[in-house]
């Protein structure tokens, strides 16, 4: 079965503009997280959703940046205006999220660089 | 409120042993444990519920004290595999998953 998968898996963009990154979960799986790593913050968790709906989004840093799940195969996360301190590894990961709970399957990663 | 774990960073030759520990000041539904290897995504290695069950290798082992929300990670008699960067993972009953700051480690022939 194909894992969790991200696109783009690199991205370079100047300061300014709208940057997309894609995600599919995994079939099945009905929760969803998007974190962002950095070598300064580590792994942070920027909002999850459960059964397409979102869940917990304090982690989202601003206005900037906004996260839809239309549907259970399909996220995006969206920053607009990009700035250089965006620059940034995103990982999309998902699970099976049931009476007990499941491990999460992390995708490659979206690797972004503002200019 | 990010868990906290320790050591950092540790250097270990091969065949030695490693404990890594995370705590949390929120009580917490579960902890999990992730390793990452350079430039990849973090791989699932444990997980660890509340009320002593237990999901993961059966190379590697852990521990939970609820009481204290503190997790630790044993890695015995290591191998140049296990080098990576170890996350753990808290999870409060909502579901929600943050991770700590990560504890790199690395195994010496």
């Amino acid at each position: 079965d194909a894992g969790v998968i991200q696109s783009p898996r690199h991205e370079v963009t100047e300061m300014g503009q709208e940057v997309t990154l894609r995600c599919k979960p995994i079939s099945g799986h009905n929760s969803l997280f998007w974190y962002r790593q950095t070598m300064m913050r580590g792994l942070e968790l920027l909002i999850y959703f459960n059964n397409n709906v979102p869940i917990d989004d304090s982690g989202m840093p601003e206005d900037r940046f906004s996260a839809k799940m239309p549907n259970a195969s399909f996220s995006t996360l969206k920053i607009q205006p990009s700035e250089p301190r965006d620059s940034a590894v995103y990982f999309c990961a998902s699970r099976l999220q049931g009476i007990s709970t499941g491990e999460l399957f992390f995708g490659e990663g979206s690797r972004l660089t503002v200019l | 409120q990010q868990p906290v774990q320790s050591p950092q960073a540790v250097i270990l030759r091969e065949g030695e042993d490693a404990v890594i520990n995370c705590s949390s000041s929120k009580a917490l539904y579960s902890v999990h444990w992730y390793r990452q290897k350079h430039g990849e995504a973090p791989v699932f290695l444990m997980i660890l519920l509340k009320g002593g069950e237990q999901k993961g290798h059966e190379k590697i082992s852990a521990s939970f004290n609820e009481k204290k929300q503190q997790s630790s990670l044993y890695l015995t008699a290591s191998q140049l595999s296990y080098s990576g960067t170890y996350f753990c993972g808290t999870e409060t009953p909502g579901g929600k998953l943050i991770f700590g700051q990560g504890t790199e480690l690395s195994v010496k022939p």
